[in-house]
């Protein structure tokens, strides 16, 4: 199975600063990663699939990069709807395996 | 528009069956989406169990050992889950989404609620 390691685990901030989360997977997995954003208590969120496409209806603060193994999901300027746990996800392979999440705090 | 209503049993003694089903209002997903299975518990995060198509064509995750069966009923659009037998690891919220083909590989951008599955003596 493909790993996927996410850092930082968790990340404090503030109301209009930028961040960046990364993904990390265990092989090459071309630009087959998806983000997902899950706050307490409902599904997750698509945000971005293939690695930088905004789905439908995102604001367009959140980005995505990357390509090969390392990946990234930036957020230009938090705002207070934007705390919550953040998942990248790999579609390259069966099985689908996610990162173990990044909680954004405030 | 579409939406994904799933319901089942949410708590199972060791060895029981867990059966879930998620019911799909509002279209049919198309010949080239899915309806897949995830489950997410504080141990093991985000796990993803396995897929269906209206076609009946399914992929599973190796992890579940053969206990997972995930069927579809089209004449009333809904999909099943069922795994057996259960031990308190399989203790999750577990979820049905729709995964769909973008570009050459998918995404889930559909989600069920989430049932809270709980196994315990």
């Amino acid at each position: 199975d493909i790993q996927m390691t996410q850092s930082p685990s968790s990340l404090s901030a503030s109301i209009g600063d930028r961040v960046t989360i990364t993904c990390r997977a265990s092989q090459s997995i071309t630009r087959y990663v998806n983000w997902y954003q899950q706050k307490p208590g409902k599904a997750p969120n698509l945000l971005i699939y293939a690695a930088s496409n905004l789905q439908g209806g995102v604001p367009s603060r959140f980005s995505g990069g990357g390509s090969g193994t390392d990946f990234t999901l930036t957020i230009s300027s938090l705002q207070p709807e934007d705390f919550a746990t953040y998942y990248c996800q790999q579609s390259y392979s069966i099985p689908y395996t996610f990162g173990q999440g990044t909680k954004l705090e405030i | 528009q579409v939406q994904l209503q799933q319901w089942g049993a949410g708590l199972l003694k060791p060895s029981e069956t867990l059966s879930l089903t998620c019911g799909v209002s509002g279209a049919s997903f198309s010949s080239t989406a899915y309806c897949t299975w995830i489950r997410q518990s504080p141990g093991k995060g985000l796990e993803w169990i396995g897929k269906i198509n209206n076609s009946g064509s399914v992929h599973y995750n190796p992890s579940l050992k053969s206990r997972a069966t995930i069927s579809v009923d089209t004449s009333k659009n809904q999909f099943s889950l069922k795994v057996t037998p259960v031990t308190a690891a399989d203790t999750a919220v577990y979820f049905c989404a729709r995964e769909v083909l973008r570009g050459v590989r998918f995404s889930f951008d559909l989600w069920g609620q989430g049932t809270l599955v709980t196994v315990s003596s």
